[in-house]
């Protein structure tokens, strides 16, 4: 199936500092992707829907300005977390689907954050 | 807000079947029934999808009721590596823009 990739897969940063985390699809081109995320014994949560060459749209609740995503290639989403707090320690992770009707979603394999 | 609505969590024999029931009576009739799993600290996993016939694949087999108000997952040998977190989401089938919306879905043991 479809490959989709995050990097890194961990990363820990300092409170105040910004994080750039990478989602790629490998062998397709991805003109939506999605963000989501995923705190310790819950469920996914949407964050935002990532459109390649336009802005995104960021579900309720989701401070835009906090989380930026960039979508400037067919294959590439990045998000952004600006000037993070503990409380934005999470798992982040992106998902993709295959162009076309009745296909399923490629989800990357998550990204740890922890934000000391 | 999820459609669908599962139990909290199952435990299974290893070596026995896994039922995975869902319950989506608000389905719509463009509306595909996806199932994706995730295990501990992984990205979700697709596992199968239909809109109204039974399906069957590699891992599991999905049968839908008639009335599509509901369905069932079935891993029909169940393996210590199938313990995770099932989900049942409903969904216009991915054309790339669809939203996949993530319930709580249903932690499934499964043990030796």
């Amino acid at each position: 199936g479809a490959v989709v990739s995050q990097h890194p897969s961990w990363v820990i940063c300092k409170s105040g500092t910004s994080v750039k985390i990478e989602c790629r699809s490998l062998d397709f081109q991805a003109t939506t992707m999605f963000w989501y995320r995923q705190f310790p014994k819950q469920s996914l949560m949407l964050m935002a829907t990532s459109n390649e060459g336009s802005k995104a749209t960021y579900e309720q609740g989701v401070e835009k300005d906090k989380f930026l995503i960039n979508h400037a290639s067919l294959t590439l989403s990045t998000l952004t977390v600006t000037s993070a707090h503990p409380e934005d320690s999470s798992f982040y992770i992106c998902s993709a689907s295959l162009p076309g009707g009745n296909t399923e979603a490629f989800f990357g394999q998550g990204t740890r954050l922890t934000v000391v | 807000d999820a459609k669908t609505t599962q139990p909290t969590s199952m435990d299974c024999a290893e070596g026995r079947a896994a039922n995975l029931p869902c319950n989506h009576s608000t389905i719509s009739g463009n509306e595909y029934v996806y199932w994706y799993r995730q295990i501990h600290s992984q990205g979700p996993q697709y596992i199968i999808h239909g809109l109204k016939n039974n399906e069957t694949n590699e891992m599991a087999s999905l049968i839908i009721t008639e009335d599509r108000k509901s369905s069932t997952l079935i891993l029909p040998h169940a393996t210590l590596r199938d313990t995770a977190v099932y989900y049942c989401i409903v969904s216009p089938g991915n054309t790339g823009g669809f939203k996949t919306i993530f319930g709580a879905g249903t932690r499934l043991f499964v043990k030796a």
